[in-house]
């Protein structure tokens, strides 16, 4: 299977602690995205990596959350101090670059924050 | 800024033809998409328009009308597996979507 994979696809976790999800997007693809979803919602973008250069963080992203992608290949996203607020699907996503482009979805992480 | 606005529920019987609309305001339009999301899963591409007119696809066809701010997605030939939410998605010429909320396809045997 060549599709974006996320791990782990489930998370519980008690509030105040630290968690960290992976993405592993398509090999070739040098574009990466980072969502947020909640129940009834459509997606919300979060930040976005071109190779390894975070190009734009997005106001929901606030100072409890970063992302990594330290070698344009697999990326990280760590969310310290969880609030219940948190609790989401967050969905990676991954292009092959340009303007306009079909953006590819791994299965997404389900955290609740308890 | 940004304006999406899709219908939020809809049902259809197996069979039928379903259109789902969405209208749009953004600034420096550049194309539009069309996402499939079954409960509890990723978006999945269903389609991705540029220029006016219909663009079909086996059973989905999509359509754009820039001039309007307006687009659907139409359904034949309704199945069961097709009940999942249809995201509206167009984009402003650079990397990240901005997502309506959906539209939720309930399809009734």
């Amino acid at each position: 299977d060549t599709g974006v994979s996320q791990n782990p696809r489930h998370k519980i976790t008690k509030r105040g602690q630290n968690v960290t999800f992976r993405c592993d997007p398509i090999s070739e693809h040098n574009r990466l995205y980072w969502y947020r979803q909640t129940l009834g919602q459509g997606p919300e973008f979060l930040t976005y990596f071109q190779n390894e250069a975070q190009l734009e963080k997005s106001r929901l992203l606030s100072d409890r959350f970063s992302a990594e992608r330290p070698k344009g290949s697999f990326s990280t996203l760590e969310i310290q101090r969880t609030e219940q607020g948190d609790s989401a699907m967050y969905l990676c996503a991954s292009s092959l670059g340009g303007s306009g482009e079909t953006q590819y979805f791994g299965p997404g992480t389900r955290l609740l924050v308890l | 800024g940004q304006n999406i606005d899709q219908p939020t529920e809809m049902t259809a019987t197996e069979g039928a033809i379903v259109q789902i609309n969405c209208t749009y305001q953004t600034s420096g339009f550049n194309g539009l998409f069309w996402y499939q999301q079954h409960a509890g899963e990723a978006p999945t591409f269903l389609s991705y328009n540029v220029l006016d007119g219909l663009e079909e696809k086996g059973r989905f066809s999509s359509f754009l009308s820039r001039s309007k701010g307006y687009s659907y997605l139409l359904l034949k030939e309704l199945q069961m597996k097709d009940s999942a939410s249809y995201l509206c998605a167009p984009t402003s010429g650079t990397y990240k979507y901005i997502f309506g909320t959906g539209t939720r396809l309930k399809v009734l045997a």
